[in-house]
């Protein structure tokens, strides 16, 4: 099946730096990607989507400034926390449509410290 | 609209019991009833899905019942074994949008050896 991929899965960042999210469709092409924030044992909040090649639509009261999404290409999507707080710390993870299903990548566990 | 409502919240079974959990729906429009398994920091993996021309799709242990008229469905897991100790999150969409997926809340899954 279709394969999307994370990484890194776990990065621990000081307060105040800026650190980047990588998500793949490894073998299929990905015209939107989403971005998902999940909070211990609750459900999956969307982010935001990205489309390749234009800007991303956030969700309301997500801040597109600290939030930095980018879709280069088919197959590559990045999400960048940019000045980074402890509020941050959360578990991201990313989706992508191929096959006519939604597969997720592994996440990624980020602790601002 | 978009709402998908899941219940139980969390759930124990013993092992070889069957494990169900439900979801409700409200917009007519989706066509597209995925399942995700999820362990913890781990993204969730697409399990079991089903489209609502058919009113039952069996995996393996794995078997979702459809009730169009309802707008309910709901994951079956027979033989349930400790290994399947997870969060369980149904999903509904629309298969032929780059819509995001809307997600039920998740059920805590525990199998008792």
């Amino acid at each position: 099946g279709a394969v999307v991929s994370q990484h890194p899965s776990r990065v621990i960042c000081k307060s105040g730096t800026s650190v980047k999210i990588e998500c793949r469709s490894l073998d299929f092409q990905a015209t939107t990607m989403f971005w998902y924030r999940q909070f211990p044992k609750q459900s999956l909040m969307l982010m935001a989507t990205s489309n390749e090649g234009s800007k991303a639509t956030y969700e309301q009261g997500v801040e597109k400034d600290k939030f930095l999404i980018n879709h280069a290409s088919l197959t590559l999507s990045t999400l960048t926390v940019t000045s980074a707080h402890p509020e941050d710390s959360s578990f991201y993870i990313c989706s992508a449509k191929g096959q006519g299903k939604a597969f997720f990548g592994q996440g990624t566990r980020l602790t601002v410290v | 609209q978009q709402q998908v409502k899941q219940s139980p919240q969390s759930l124990i079974v013993q092992k070889g019991g069957i494990s169900i959990i439900n979801c409700a729906y409200e917009n007519t429009a989706f066509d597209y009833f995925p399942w995700y398994q999820q362990f913890p920091g781990k993204g969730p993996a697409l399990l079991i899905a089903i489209r609502p021309d058919v009113s039952e799709k069996k995996e393996g242990r794995f078997t979702i019942s459809f009730n169009k008229s309802a707008k309910q469905f709901s994951l079956h897991i027979m033989d349930s074994q400790p290994g399947d100790s997870a969060t369980y999150f149904c999903a509904a969409g629309m298969s032929g949008s780059a819509r995001q997926l809307t997600f039920g809340s998740g059920t805590q899954l525990t199998v008792l050896p």
